[in-house]
C-alpha cells in the first residue's frame, strides 16, 4: 500500500492565483482531513470528511474548498491565493475515526 | 484555537538517558493521541490513551493521562539519536460528535546526541 500521497511536494504562487492540492488514500479509510501547519505552531484542521459526498469545515476553513467523490480523493482547492496561506499542508486519512495516518506534505509560498 | 500545548518546548538529551515530555489540554476529552514528526516529514501515530485509562506502554514509550489534572506524559526510555523528533499531542472534545476533531498542540522537539 502507498498509503497516503500528495501532490505536488512543493508549489509557489503568485497571489490571486487558485490550485488544487491533491491528496489520495489507497487503505479504504472513510475518514479524510487537511491540516496546515504553521511555524511553531502544530496543526489545525481546515476541512475533512466522514465519507464520500459528505464535507465539514474545520478551524480554519476560509479561502479554501474541499470535495470528496471518491473514498479514496480528497482534493483540497485554494480559490484565491494569499501570503497568509503560505504554509505546509497535510491531507490525513482515518479508519475509524481515531489514529490518523498523514501524507508526507505539501509545501506551499505564495507570493 | 490551541487545545494541547505541550511542555518544554525543546529538550536535548544524550543517548540511552530518558526522555520526558507533558501535554496539557483544557476540554474534556474523549482520548488524547500522541505523534511523532521527523523534520520534512508528515506524522506518525504513536499511540491513543483513552480518558478512562491512566497508562499506556508500546515499546519504549510510556504514556500517561491524569483527566483530574488534564494532562499527559510521553516517557521515551533509552532514547536513541532515531528519535530526534518533535512530538506532538493531540486531543479530541467529548463532544465533538459524529467526527473526531482533533487538536494539536505545538510540539516538543527532541534532540538527541549520540
Amino acid at each position: 500500500n502507498a498509503g497516503v500521497t500528495q501532490t505536488p511536494k512543493f508549489q509557489v504562487l503568485k497571489t490571486g492565483q487558485s490550485m488544487t492540492l491533491q491528496c489520495a488514500q489507497d487503505m479504504n479509510h472513510e475518514y479524510m482531513s487537511w491540516y496546515r501547519q504553521d511555524p511553531g505552531m502544530g496543526l489545525r484542521l481546515i476541512h475533512y470528511s466522514v465519507g464520500a459526498g459528505i464535507t465539514d469545515q474545520g478551524e480554519v476553513p476560509n479561502g479554501y474548498n474541499v470535495s470528496r467523490s471518491t473514498t479514496e480523493d480528497f482534493p483540497l482547492r485554494l480559490l484565491s491565493a494569499a501570503p497568509s496561506q503560505t504554509s505546509v499542508y497535510f491531507c490525513a486519512s482515518s479508519y475509524n475515526n481515531m489514529a490518523q495516518y498523514f501524507g508526507p506534505g505539501t509545501r506551499l509560498l505564495v507570493l | 484555537s490551541q487545545q494541547g500545548e505541550e511542555d518544554p518546548q525543546a529538550l536535548s538529551i544524550q543517548e540511552g538517558e530518558n526522555a520526558t515530555m507533558n501535554c496539557s489540554y483544557k476540554t474534556s476529552i474523549n482520548n488524547l493521541q500522541w505523534y511523532r514528526q521527523n523534520s520534512g516529514r508528515g506524522l506518525v501515530h504513536l499511540i491513543l490513551i483513552r480518558s478512562n485509562e491512566r497508562e499506556k506502554h508500546s515499546g519504549r514509550l510510556r504514556v500517561t493521562l491524569d483527566t483530574s489534572k488534564k494532562s499527559s506524559s510521553l516517557l521515551i526510555t533509552a532514547s536513541r539519536a532515531a528519535d530526534t523528533a518533535s512530538y506532538f499531542c493531540a486531543t479530541d472534545d467529548l463532544f465533538s460528535g459524529g467526527y473526531n476533531k482533533l487538536i494539536f498542540g505545538a510540539g516538543t522537539r527532541l534532540a538527541v546526541h549520540p
